[in-house]
């Protein structure tokens, strides 16, 4: 099993619709990030939270929204979406940030797979 | 930035062969490569990784090797089993900089009993 929790698993949503995806890990790491994957594509970045403050954004709309609440924390808004937005949400998180030499790969949760109709 | 070509795309090895995928690098700032396993359902999970200061690393049926001055490295498993059967991907990342990976396109590894 793997140490980066995510909820829920699936999730299907009306494009009115409001939810939040959540994940949490307590492997003391201190960089954690959001990442969309569509089938047969490597995981794209969107957001990078460095020290419990969102540090990259990748050009991402407005519909999603993410929240790090605390160091084992982190959530993903979803507001307004479209049909295009399905995919895999993957949540991960690594030692440390920008500026660290320490090898630091990235420990993923399991996503969350999401359904816009 | 970075950009990473990963090959094959596709992978189909009989079980108890050698499979080897391949990845290539154009920053040669980029000094740290893992490589993740995906399968059906799950998140990618790091199998493997390997420094630039590094030439080879084992880890029982999986090695990889990385050659610095051609900026390629490649992953190889031997003695495949169908449990192998998974998306692969590669990554470069440079450590004590921008640190986010850039990932490969991936290569689906499928292992016949």
């Amino acid at each position: 099993d793997t140490e980066v929790t995510q909820t829920p698993k699936h999730l299907v949503m009306g494009m009115t619709n409001k939810k939040s995806l959540k994940c949490e890990q307590h492997m003391g790491h201190r960089a954690m990030y959001w990442y969309k994957q569509k089938a047969k594509k490597p995981p794209e970045l969107m957001f990078v939270y460095s020290y419990e403050k969102l540090s990259i954004n990748e050009s991402v709309p407005s519909r999603f929204s993410p929240e790090c609440p605390n160091s084992s924390l982190l959530n993903l808004h979803l507001h307004a979406l479209q049909p295009e937005d399905s995919a895999l949400y993957l949540c991960a998180s690594s030692q440390a940030g920008q500026g660290t030499v320490l090898d630091s790969p990235l420990h993923f949760g399991n996503g969350t797979r999401l359904t816009v109709t | 930035g970075e950009n990473v070509e990963q090959h094959p795309s596709t992978l189909s090895v009989q079980e108890g062969d050698s499979a080897v995928i391949k990845c290539t690098y154009s920053d040669s700032a980029s000094n740290y490569f893992p490589w993740y396993k995906q399968e059906l359902g799950k998140g990618p999970q790091l199998i493997i990784d390997i420094r630039s200061n590094v030439g080879e690393k084992k880890d029982q049926r999986i090695a990889v090797t990385l050659n610095k001055t051609a900026k390629h490295f490649s992953l190889h498993i031997t003695e495949t089993q169908p449990e192998d059967s998974a998306v692969y991907f590669c990554a470069a990342s440079i450590q004590g900089g921008s640190y986010i990976p850039t990932f490969g396109r991936g290569t689906s590894l499928i292992v016949h009993p």
